[in-house]
Order: structure tokens, then C-alpha cells, then sequence
């Protein structure tokens, strides 16, 4: 039973086009939504988060998008450029049961030039 | 700064047999984490630790047991390898009630034969 789910399973986005990925939670009581991006041979590292008390957040080229009625929340790289091709994970947690992540499935992107 | 460091990168096993994933973070954190990744289910929590002296399961638990050595380090030990547990695993640590970002060694491949 995945908790956190993923969609799609890999994206192929041309060079300066919008790579969008979407993730869907059941428990409410999750209250931290991060991306981890990863690349090949790498750990996961941390992209960029967004707690539920608002709707979005943007660093740089990377945007969250939280809709809590729907406990859907996604991210957007704007302008891709091939660096971006990597593994992103969305996942959850609970801050009162710690930071113990749940993750999505992930998503393989590439960018072409 | 070394971050987070584990050993080996790579092992291969014959079912039946046991080893030790060694895990040791350089930035006094008080939460350590071991997660395994599989080609499209992310990254499931094994075992967490929530600081020195404690540890508790996490989603898939069974066929590992850990040890929290000290504050820095946290091992994973598989008592007789089978092969669904051939998975990349990785470990991370994490200082709870700041961002909750979770900083991730570079994993362990992991082939039981």
C-alpha cells in the first residue's frame, strides 16, 4: 500500500520546455511535502519543500504546487535544461512522528538539448 | 565534509549468508535513517533511529536488524541474505525540529545470489 503516489514514471522533456510532475498523499496528517532530486550513483538530496499553509513555493526555476482539498501536490522545472535530467522523488511526513519520509515511486526525467 | 558515509558501495552475497552495512555522518545528528530503493516503489524506510540509544521499525523491517553504535554511526546487518533484499540501500541522518531534510549517503548495491 503506497501512501505517496507518483506520476509518471519518466518524463522526456525538450530542452526550455516545462517538465511537470505530479503526487497524490491519503493521510491527512502528513504536514511536509519535499522533492528530493537524485542523480545516477548519487543519494537522494533535497530540492525543494512545502508545508500545507500554502498553496505554492518557487526557488528559481523549480515550483511546488500544493492543493490540499485534493491532497495533490506537484512540481514544475521551468525552463529544462539537460542538468536536470535526474530521479525526483516526491514524499511526505509528519513532523510529530519525526522525519521519516514516505516516498513516491519516482520519476526518471531527461531533458534533450 | 564528509556528510554521510557508506560501506561497502558494493557486495554480492549468496543467499543464506550475513553482512554489515556500515553507516557514519559527520554532522552530529541526532536521527539516522536506513531506506532500501527499487526500481519503481522509491525509497521504503527499513529502520530509523531517532537518536542514540533508540531504534524502531520502519516499513519493510523484516530480515534486518540494526545497531546505533554511538551518535555517528548506524549499521544495518542482514543475518542470512535472500534475494529480495538485492536493493541499493542507502542511509541518511537528519536533526529533527529544523527543516526536516534528510542528507543521504551514497548508498550500498546490494546483489544476493
Amino acid at each position: 500500500q503506497q501512501q505517496v503516489k507518483q506520476s509518471p514514471q519518466s518524463l522526456i522533456v525538450q530542452k526550455g520546455g516545462i517538465s511537470i510532475i505530479n503526487c497524490a498523499y491519503e493521510n491527512t496528517a502528513f504536514d511536509y511535502f519535499p522533492w528530493y532530486q537524485q542523480f545516477p550513483g548519487k543519494g537522494p538530496a533535497l530540492l525543494i519543500a512545502i508545508r500545507p499553509d500554502v498553496s505554492e513555493k518557487k526557488e528559481g526555476r523549480f515550483t511546488i504546487s500544493f492543493n490540499k482539498s485534493a491532497k495533490q501536490f506537484s512540481l514544475h522545472i521551468m525552463d529544462s535544461q539537460p542538468g536536470d535530467s535526474a530521479t525526483y522523488f516526491c514524499a511526505a511526513s509528519m513532523e510529530a512522528a519525526g522525519n521519516k519520509l514516505t516516498f513516491g515511486g519516482g520519476t526518471r526525467v531527461l531533458v534533450k538539448p | 565534509n564528509a556528510g554521510v558515509t557508506q560501506t561497502p558501495k558494493f557486495q554480492v552475497l549468496k543467499t543464506g549468508q550475513s553482512m554489515t552495512l556500515q553507516c557514519a555522518q559527520d554532522m552530529n545528528h541526532n536521527s539516522m535513517y536506513w531506506y532500501r530503493q527499487d526500481p519503481g516503489m522509491g525509497l521504503r524506510l527499513i529502520y530509523y533511529s531517532a537518536s542514540e540509544g533508540t531504534t524502531d521499525k520502519g516499513e519493510v523491517p523484516n530480515g534486518y536488524n540494526v545497531s546505533r553504535l554511538n551518535k555517528r554511526e548506524f549499521s544495518l546487518r542482514l543475518e542470512s541474505a535472500a534475494p529480495s533484499q538485492t536493493s541499493v540501500y542507502f542511509c541518511a541522518s537528519s536533526e529533527p525540529g529544523r527543516s526536516g531534510e534528510l542528507f543521504f549517503g551514497e548508498g550500498s548495491r546490494l546483489t544476493v545470489l
